[in-house]
């Protein structure tokens, strides 16, 4: 099966930078995944790692370490609407046709 | 550009009463999920499509529960019977082809409410 961990909520400072580690078992390892969800919104796709390494998409970039099962979500230059809460996802499932999700991570931005 | 809607946004019912919900995915995607998210927890996998063919089902999926995408665009998910404990956010989803970029898109959602 899959297992995804992350913490489960995260306070910071607008204009700082934040890290959201997760963590991940899984059977088998095709890439990590990352949604934003703000609160009575859909998930919305962030990133999305198949390789080591670390992949920027303006303020938020996000990275894989494939052999220590791990990755993170890193935002900077925190704004108030990053207020969201945060999940990481792997493919799944016994046909990994899906995506398993994270219990995400409540980010607050405080002014 | 017309994303995944779903309908109703919200619904409240008696226990024991069945509900219906509907999802229109975009147009071009032929997959489509079906995921439930109670609060402060991620969304739960329950079944996906590919084209009318049901691919998976997951085990939360109980025989009270039911989908179905009889054209290969739009999905129903019936739940016959609700308790109190199917109270959450029905999310669907859809993609073009498998997600080998990792990306769903999804709806807004089903607030189902079982009193």
């Amino acid at each position: 099966g899959q297992s995804l961990e992350q913490p489960s909520e995260v306070t910071a400072v607008e204009g700082a930078i934040v890290q959201i580690n997760c963590t991940y078992q899984t059977s088998g390892f095709y890439g990590l995944s990352w949604y934003q969800q703000h609160d009575g919104g859909a998930p919305t796709f962030l990133s999305y790692n198949a390789l080591d390494g670390l992949e920027e998409t303006g303020r938020f970039s996000s990275f894989l370490s494939r052999s220590d099962s791990y990755g993170y979500l890193l935002l900077q230059e925190l704004q108030m609407k990053d207020s969201a809460s945060y999940f990481c996802a792997v493919k799944g499932g016994g046909s990994q046709g899906n995506l398993i999700f994270g219990k995400g991570t409540k980010l607050s931005v405080k002014p | 550009d017309t994303g995944v809607s779903q309908d109703p946004r919200h619904k409240i019912t008696k226990r024991g009463q069945n509900v219906t919900f509907r999802c229109d995915p975009i147009s071009e995607h032929n997959r489509l999920y079906w995921y439930r998210q109670t609060l402060g927890q991620g969304p739960e996998f329950l079944t996906y499509f590919q084209n009318e063919a049901q691919l998976e089902k997951s085990r939360l999926l109980s025989d009270r529960f039911s989908a179905e995408r009889p054209k290969g665009s739009f999905s129903t998910l019936e739940i016959q019977r609700t308790e109190q404990g199917d109270s959450a956010m029905y999310l669907c989803a859809s993609s073009l082809g498998p997600i080998n970029t990792g990306e769903l898109f999804f709806g807004e959602g089903s607030r189902l409410t079982v009193l």
